[in-house]
């Protein structure tokens, strides 16, 4: 089963508008983290945002939120008043448990698209 | 600027030929990784390191090696390069997992 789920290949948003972007998980660990990652076209991975399974809050980083229900075992990402710059590949990402190394799973990703 | 370097930026292999990929960083982290990203595709984990002379598996480790001789450096080799391997590799680096990964700006191989 995949670990980390991104049903949207790809997304338009009109500029200024809030769009968000689908991330569901699978794990049976109660302790987990949630990541989003943005790829522009130049290619560099950027972190946006963290969300720990024990968190009481959603995540908020500028503009971008984590829209976290653990019972639905969903991450998603809110980018709220989009920007051009946002025009971007989306990547969820989970690290599970305590284990060494703190190996980060990726989804397949979203590709953003915003309209001007 | 602090942070990850990678290279080389780009390269093209012939089927067979062997290369080492570069990767250093001076933030001293102690967690280290090589993954690959083909097109159209999440990321997945080649190797990983922990710390200087200690390295695992990931999900994706045939055809690569890598060692852990200093803090800063974690090379990947490529042995017998294969055009499945044609692929963008990144090399991230990690203190603490909260903050996530530190990237490096890849590195685009093309096996012919």
């Amino acid at each position: 089963a995949q670990k980390i789920t991104q049903t949207q290949p790809g997304m338009f948003v009109q500029e200024k508008e809030a769009v968000t972007l689908d991330c569901t998980y699978d794990t049976s660990d109660p302790s987990y983290g949630l990541f989003w990652y943005k790829q522009p076209s130049s290619g560099e991975m950027i972190f946006l945002i963290y969300q720990g399974s024990y968190d009481q809050q959603n995540a908020t980083e500028g503009r971008y939120s984590l829209n976290f229900q653990k019972a639905r075992k969903s991450a998603n990402l809110v980018i709220s008043a989009s920007q051009l710059g946002d025009s971007a590949m989306y990547f969820c990402a989970m690290r599970e448990g305590k284990s060494s190394g703190d190996k980060l799973t990726f989804g397949t990703g979203t590709r953003l698209a915003v309209r001007p | 600027n602090a942070g990850v370097t990678q290279t080389p930026k780009f390269r093209i292999l012939k089927i067979g030929q062997s290369m080492t990929l570069q990767c250093a960083q001076d933030m001293n982290h102690n967690y280290m990784y090589w993954y690959r990203q083909d097109p159209g595709m999440g990321l997945k984990l080649i190797y990983y390191s922990v710390g200087a002379g200690i390295t695992d598996k990931g999900e994706v480790p045939n055809g690569y090696n890598v060692s852990r001789s200093t803090t800063e450096d974690f090379p990947l080799r490529l042995e017998l390069a294969a055009p499945s391997q044609t692929s963008v590799y990144f090399c991230a680096s990690s203190y603490a997992i909260l903050y996530g990964y530190t990237f490096g700006s890849g590195t685009r191989l093309t096996v012919v």
